[in-house]
């Protein structure tokens, strides 16, 4: 079956780099999604990767195996305001959209 | 820029009573989504529409239907609300059907089934 598994809640401080892992197992591969969602409000994106490697994005960068089944985003300087839940989503064979439950990141000062 | 606009923000209703969720997008895109979110579980595509006048299933359309009249309007359709059905119901839209491009979301319909 087609799965994404993701960490539930992660803890770091304010100022430090947390990495945020997604595995995945889906039906064929046409890339791999992260989302940031604010608690009470809509999913943003932030990333999309469908080749290898590191994608760097200011502080934010996502890097991809495909060999593996594997991604992770990785935060660095943490801010209060990152303080959100993490998406990670694989898009398939059919370009249908397979979404984790998400990784909620708390930030502390 | 208004974006994705969803109605209403949020929304009590009685079991076996229908309601229509209602969104609405500015940015001229081809595709748009309707998921639910739940807490515990990713977002869960409810049906889609690559373009105007056609739709299609997703992973859990029962209970649900929709129509794509023209590019800006997607509205979803609860014939008869059941307490399941109580969740954040999120429509989106991207330029590109196939998934390969990023979704925006609107800021999501609250709705719970007593």
């Amino acid at each position: 079956g087609q799965n994404i598994d993701q960490p539930t809640e992660m803890t770091a401080t304010e100022g430090a780099i947390v990495q945020i892992n997604c595995t995945y197992q889906t039906s064929g591969f046409n890339g791999l999604f992260w989302y940031q969602q604010h608690a009470g409000e809509a999913p943003t994106f932030l990333s999309y990767n469908v080749l290898d490697g590191l994608e760097e994005k200011g502080r934010f960068s996502s890097f991809l195996s495909r060999s593996k089944g594997y991604s992770y985003l990785l935060l660095k300087e943490l801010q209060m305001k990152d303080s959100a839940s993490y998406l990670c989503a694989s898009s398939d064979s059919n370009y249908q959209l397979i979404w984790g439950a998400g990784t909620k990141l708390i930030i502390k000062p | 820029t208004a974006g994705i606009t969803q109605a209403p923000t949020s929304q009590i209703l009685a079991a076996g009573r229908s309601m229509t969720l209602r969104c609405t997008q500015d940015m001229r895109h081809n595709a748009m989504y309707w998921y639910r979110q739940d807490l515990g579980l990713g977002l869960r595509l409810i049906h889609y529409s690559n373009t105007a006048g056609t739709t299609g299933k997703g992973e859990v359309p029962d209970g649900y239907s929709v129509s794509r009249a023209n590019t800006d309007d997607f509205p979803l359709t609860l014939a008869s609300a059941v307490p399941s059905q109580t969740s954040v119901y999120f429509c989106a839209s991207s330029d590109s059907g196939t998934h390969t491009g990023e979704l925006f979301f609107g800021e999501g319909s609250r709705l719970t089934v007593l």
